[in-house]
Order: C-alpha cells, then structure tokens, then sequence
C-alpha cells in the first residue's frame, strides 16, 4: 500500500516529442505528488508537484496529470530537447508522515536530436 | 541557499576498513534521509531521521549505521564495508520548500567503491 509503482524504466524520445511517464499508487492517503529530475552527477530535484485537488499542472513544457480515480499520475514532457535527458522520479506523500516521500523507481529518459 | 553538503564526493576504499560519510544540511529540517541508488533499482532508502536522536531503518539498512546527534547532521557509517556497498549514496533533507510544503533537497552524491 505504500508503494509507487513507475513506468516505464527507461525512455528514448526524439527531439520534439513528447515523453510520458507514468506512476500508480495504491494508499489513498497520499495527498502530495511531486516529481524529481536527475541529471547524471547530480542529486535529484524537484521539478514540479500537484495535490488530488487538481487533475492537472503544467509549468512550461512539463505538465502533470492527475487522475484520482484511477490513482495514477503522469509526467508530460511537451517538445522535448536534449537537455531533458535524466533521470525522472515520482513520489507522493501523505498528512502526518513528517515530510517522508515514497519514491518510484525511476524513468531514464533519453532524447535523441 | 538551502543546501546539503555531502563529503566526500568520490571514495575508494578496502574491504573492512571502517568509514563515515558526512551530511550537513543548513534549512533546520527535521527529517533527513540517506539513500542508495544502483542501475535499474532507483532510489533505495537506508535510514531516515525524524529529528534528533531519533533514527529508523529504511528498505536496505543491512551494513549501516547512522546517527543524529544534531539537527543538522547525519553522519552515515560502514562499519565493515563490503564490495556489494559500492554505490552511488545520496543525503536528503526533507522539510518545507520555498514553492511547496514538502520538498526534499539531495546532496551531490557520494561515490563509493569497496575493492
């Protein structure tokens, strides 16, 4: 119940597409989603986040999509380019877990020019 | 800037040769973590820290210790380190963030081999 699950393990869209990645949750508690990006060296970041309030979030080219009945979420990559290669994770996050996030287990996303 | 410090960044040590890797975090969090990442296996949380003196296991805590003797460190010690320890190990902070109200902020990363 505590798991996120992750799809797919690894990515390769062409320059200008679009990247989809996807994460399914059991524990219906969770109440924060973020998603982090990873590039290779580096610590993971956080790149955008929703609440079950919403069904969608968008900031610039990436946009979550939140579907509370069907307990997924995804990440849209919009036009993607190079630069968006790294890894990508989601997690979640519920009330009264003292900032403790549950983690996918990544998306290596690979963008050939 | 909220930052977590990890040291050091690279390591190559023997089998058995004791050995702690800091992690200092300057955003008064409460909750800090230390997770190892391999190929194909994401992130893997080894101990985790709600607050000072108080440390718990994570998924893969086997051959670790840990310690919290301040808020702002979380020293992660191989006692005994062993070749299948060679990893890539992360320190996070976790806590409120400027955009969000929970935001988890990673070190650069230890690399570390055990021949």
């Amino acid at each position: 119940q505590q798991q996120v699950k992750q799809s797919p393990q690894s990515l390769i869209v062409q320059k200008g597409g679009i990247s989809i990645i996807n994460c399914a949750y059991e524990n219906t508690a969770f109440d924060y989603f973020p998603w982090y990006q990873q590039f290779p060296g580096k610590g993971p970041a956080l790149l955008i986040a929703i609440r079950p309030d919403v069904s969608e979030k968008k900031e610039g080219r990436f946009t979550i999509s939140f579907n509370k009945s069907a307990k997924q979420f995804s990440l849209h990559i919009m036009d993607s380019q190079p630069g968006d290669s790294a890894t990508y994770f989601c997690a979640a996050s519920k009330p009264g877990s003292n900032y403790q996030l549950i983690w996918g287990a990544g998306t290596k996303l690979i963008i050939k020019p | 800037e909220a930052q977590v410090t990890q040291n050091p960044r690279y390591l190559i040590t023997v089998t058995g040769k004791k050995l702690t890797v800091t992690c200092s975090q300057n955003m008064n969090h409460e909750y800090m973590s230390w997770y190892r990442q391999d190929p194909g296996l994401g992130l893997r949380q080894i101990y985790y820290s709600m607050n000072v003196e108080v440390t718990d296991k994570g998924d893969v805590p086997e051959g670790y210790k840990v310690s919290r003797k301040e808020k702002r460190n979380f020293p992660l010690i191989l006692e005994s380190p062993s070749p299948n320890q060679t990893s890539l190990y992360f320190c996070a902070s976790t806590g409120q963030g400027p955009l969000t109200n929970t935001e988890a902020f990673f070190g650069q990363g230890t690399r570390l081999t055990v021949v």
